[in-house]
């Protein structure tokens, strides 16, 4: 079956470092997505990695690792606005994009 | 504000009411998608339209009809509902339906809750 799995909460402190993990088992791979959602806001657009390899944009990052079927999200510099929900998400082989559960994470003073 | 409006925010109906929840983007896109998220569930598809034509249905029951009257129009109807089907709907847009990198925008969603 389709499976993607992802810390369900992370805990973080202002201005450190996280990273957020996301393994998946798909039918094919068409690409990776993260998507930020705010407490009772849309999910919005983070990152997409298709190859293996680190993309960064600005304090976050997102990891591919085609062959271990793993990805993870790096956010730098925490800041209490990142407080938020991280989708993980895969398209498999016929183009359906497969969400996670979401990792809640709260980032404190 | 992402482009996609959805009303109302917030829906409290009976089981046996009927109701419709609305969607609308700005953004020229040609696909929209009705989402289902639950506490602690990934986020089900339920219904994808491209250029106004339903291309797909992911079993939904007969009690969700969707409706897209043009391409930035997206209407889901609702009756008799169970409590099961209290969740927050989203709809989403995009370019296009089909394409590796074709990134998904979605609305702030219709908190529903059914008694």
């Amino acid at each position: 079956g389709q499976n993607i799995d992802q810390p369900t909460e992370m805990t973080a402190t202002e201005g450190a470092i996280v990273q957020i993990n996301c393994t998946y088992q798909t039918s094919g791979f068409n690409g990776l997505f993260w998507y930020q959602q705010h407490a009772g806001e849309a999910p919005t657009f983070l990152s997409y990695n298709v190859l293996d390899g680190l993309e960064e944009k600005g304090r976050f990052s997102s990891f591919l690792s085609r062959s271990k079927g793993y990805s993870y999200l790096l956010l730098k510099e925490l800041q209490m606005k990142d407080s938020a929900s991280y989708l993980c998400a895969v398209r498999d082989i016929t183009d359906k994009l497969i969400f996670g559960t979401g990792t809640r994470l709260q980032v404190f003073p | 504000e992402t482009g996609v409006t959805q009303t109302p925010r917030h829906l409290v109906m009976g089981m046996t009411n009927k109701k419709s929840l609305k969607c609308e983007q700005h953004l020229g896109h040609n696909a929209m998608y009705w989402y289902k998220q639950s506490a602690k569930k990934p986020l089900e598809l339920m219904f994808v339209y491209s250029l106004e034509e339903r291309v797909e249905n992911n079993s939904v029951p007969s009690r969700f009809s969707p409706e897209c009257p043009n391409s930035s129009h997206l209407f889901l109807h609702l009756h008799t509902l169970q409590p099961e089907d209290s969740a927050l709907y989203l709809c989403a847009s995009s370019e296009r339906r089909i394409s590796g990198a074709n990134v998904l925008t979605f609305g702030a969603g219709s908190r529903l809750t059914v008694l």
